[in-house]
């Protein structure tokens, strides 16, 4: 079946670390997208990017950069990991539409010590 | 920007019994209000939405209706089962314009006690 992969699943850094989260889907979805969950505050939009050459701000991207290095391919990093940015990171896809239904990958636990 | 409260943020039912959560929210130009249910230790999926040209919808024993008027927006789910038990989080966007802007509310965990 056509999926959204992440990895890694789980990570555990320290401060002051470069971190990289990779995201890659088979859907052939052109959009994508980077949201970060923390418990009691939903899902925040990060970044997202529309196609290959389009990346765009979402509402928490301070202390985050990202890479569409593909269609298929789409990374987030982390240049210097602080503890707040613990959370669960999800990547989502959707087809060309603003209504289109986010697809979510499995989700990235990391833990910033 | 929009803003979506959503409540309760816990809700606890017997099995069998209606649940119901409600999510307000700030932009009158917000025309789309997805639904999405995130199992424990689940991606999130997408269970309903619904468009501001309609005030209700159904599938099965989910519902979601819509006032636009009073901006606010929920979810109903009829006789409970113990796999209901979840997080769900609404959301609510404007459809046009070259920005992307669907807000999620913080979700609410639902408990379906067997």
């Amino acid at each position: 079946d056509a999926d959204v992969t992440q990895t890694p699943r789980n990570r555990i850094t320290k401060t002051g670390k470069r971190i990289m989260l990779e995201c890659s889907q088979t859907k052939g979805h052109d959009r994508m997208y980077w949201y970060r969950q923390d418990p009691g505050l939903g899902l925040r939009l990060i970044y997202y990017s529309f196609d290959v050459k389009d990346i765009n701000k979402g509402e928490i991207s301070d202390g985050y950069s990202v890479s569409r290095q593909a269609q298929a391919k789409f990374s987030l990093s982390l240049e210097s990991a602080i503890p707040n940015q613990t959370a669960l990171y999800f990547c989502a896809t959707s087809e060309d539409t603003n209504t289109g239904e986010l697809f979510f990958g499995e989700g990235s636990r990391l833990t910033v010590l | 920007g929009e803003n979506v409260e959503q409540h309760p943020s816990t809700l606890s039912v017997q099995e069998g019994d209606s649940a119901v959560i409600k999510c307000t929210y700030s932009d009158s130009a917000s025309n789309y209000f997805p639904w999405y249910k995130q199992e424990l230790g689940k991606r999130p999926q997408l269970i309903i939405d619904i468009r501001s040209n309609v005030g209700e919808k159904k599938d099965q024993r989910i519902a979601v209706t819509l006032n636009k008027t009073a901006k606010h927006f929920s979810l109903h789910i009829t006789e409970t089962q113990p796999e209901d038990s979840a997080v769900y989080f609404c959301a609510a966007m404007m459809s046009g314009g070259s920005n992307y802007k669907l807000t999620f509310g913080k979700g609410t965990l639902l408990t379906v006690n067997p």
